[in-house]
């Protein structure tokens, strides 16, 4: 199983500030073909998971530009480049490279 | 993207079978760009990967559990269900269907959209 670890666990920040958040994981997200199977949510209180960014550094449908993704391999990081208060939750990182698939523990950001 | 909306009780007493349904709007559950599955939340922690299935029936879960799930499609009614057995106080949580988008010959896995989740405890 491949274990995927997010520091920091909590992530205090000041609007307008940028915020940082690396994912590791256990094993190489990439496969036979180059592309690495990571993925970012964040999960605003009380709702469901929001998808952010996949395979590493694409932003999906609707999410702000100041979400961005990047790594590769093991090490993996979101940037958020200026927090607005919405942005407020728990972000995870997970792999879709296999199964079982795995999340990492979660990132609360709270808005200081 | 599909929408995903869960239905089953919210309370399942010790040692029953805990069982939820999914019903999939937006796109059919018989497609080759899907993966249909459950993930769950325990109150206060993390995301927890219980399972998925093809539309085939082709099922794949998560080991620790899957002597006690069983998922299955229903494509005449646009839906896919969880089966858990045996379950106790450890079971409860928020249990979420998820549409597992998918590409390639192997189908892989690129991200899942969420439904919105329902709430079960497990109580006698």
């Amino acid at each position: 199983e491949i274990v995927m670890t997010q520091s920091p666990l909590s992530l205090p920040v000041t609007p307008g500030e940028p915020a940082s958040i690396s994912c590791r994981s256990t094993q190489s997200l990439v496969d036979s073909n180059g592309h690495s199977y990571l993925a970012w949510y964040l999960q605003k209180p009380g709702q469901s998971p929001q998808l952010l960014i996949y395979l590493v550094s694409i932003r999906a449908s609707g999410v702000p530009d100041r979400f961005s993704g990047s790594g590769s391999g093991t090490d993996f990081t979101l940037k958020i480049s200026r927090v607005e208060a919405e942005d407020v939750g728990t972000y995870y990182c997970m792999q879709a490279l296999e199964t079982p698939i795995t999340f990492g523990q979660g990132t609360r950001l709270e808005i200081k | 993207q599909v929408h995903l909306q869960e239905s089953g009780p919210g309370l399942v007493k010790p040692s029953e079978t805990l069982s939820l349904t999914c019903t999939v709007s937006g796109g059919s559950v018989a497609t080759n760009s899907y993966y249909w599955g459950w993930i769950r939340q325990p109150p206060g922690k993390g995301l927890e990967w219980i399972g998925y299935l093809y539309y085939t029936g082709t099922t794949n879960y998560k080991p620790s559990l899957r002597s006690r799930v069983t998922m299955s499609v229903d494509t005449s009614r646009n839906q896919f269900s969880l089966r858990l057995t045996s379950v106790t106080a450890a079971d409860a949580a928020v249990y979420y269907c998820a549409g597992g988008y998918c590409r390639g010959p192997g189908c892989q896995l690129y991200y899942f959209d969420w439904g919105q989740g329902i709430r079960v405890a497990v109580s006698s």
